[in-house]
């Protein structure tokens, strides 16, 4: 079974600084898929970003980019220039191909951006 | 094009009731997932649907069911309600296409209060 770790379960930055959020993974496929989710606290869950295992760079969203280890089993979230619209709750979430719809989920990270 | 909308957005049960839980997809998304969200466990997964038939399920026990109508509109069900059953119910759909993965965009959710 799969399993998504969080190891951090509270973090906060300055306004218009960089900070990164970890995540660990463990999984025996060698194709899947994995993201951050972003739930601000009005509740919606919004897709940050996501990464393919069989590619080999990096994605990228504007602000937002992953470092991805396949090997290490590892997906961390760099969020460049924070702002305060980045206060919220970040989930990483594990998926494998054709198993439509099931997201698994770690327990979160609770970011604070400060001013 | 108008999100994924839940309703109702907020119910008081006491236990032993039960509930009926609404999710209406993005126009055009045929596929619907439900997750349950509480502080404990986090998000888990419960079922996804595509077509009206259930095409995947969590590890939830038979209490908790849903159905998709042939509009893709979904409902999920709780029967004889628990005090642990209290969580945030999110609904999220998806398209169907032939790739491995697409995106789940999710909706408000319910927030279920057993007293």
């Amino acid at each position: 079974a799969q399993t998504v770790t969080q190891s951090q379960p509270e973090m906060s930055v300055q306004e218009a600084e960089t900070v990164t959020l970890s995540c660990t993974y463990d999984t025996s496929e060698n194709n899947y898929y994995l993201f951050w989710y972003k739930q601000p606290p009005s509740r919606q869950m919004i897709l940050v970003i996501r990464q393919e295992a069989y590619k080999q760079q990096n994605a990228t969203e504007n602000r937002f980019s992953v470092n991805f280890q396949k090997a290490a089993k590892s997906f961390s979230l760099k969020i460049s220039d924070s702002q305060l619209g980045d206060t919220a709750m970040y989930f990483c979430a594990f998926m494998k191909p054709w198993n439509q719809g099931n997201l698994i989920f770690g327990k979160g990270t609770k970011l604070s951006v400060k001013p | 094009k108008a999100g994924v909308t839940q309703t109702p957005r907020y119910l008081i049960k006491t236990r032993g009731q039960q509930v009926t839980l609404s999710c209406s997809p993005i126009s055009g998304h045929r596929s619907v997932s439900w997750y349950q969200q509480t502080p404990g466990q986090g998000l888990q997964f419960l079922f996804e649907y595509f077509s009206e038939t259930q095409r995947n399920k969590g590890n939830f026990p038979g209490r908790f069911s849903g159905r998709q109508f042939s509009n893709s509109r979904s409902e999920m069900n709780v029967s004889t309600l628990e005090l642990g059953d209290s969580a945030l119910y999110l609904c999220a759909s998806q398209p169907q296409g032939l790739a491995g993965y697409n995106e789940q965009f999710f909706g408000p959710g319910t927030r279920l209060t057993v007293l």
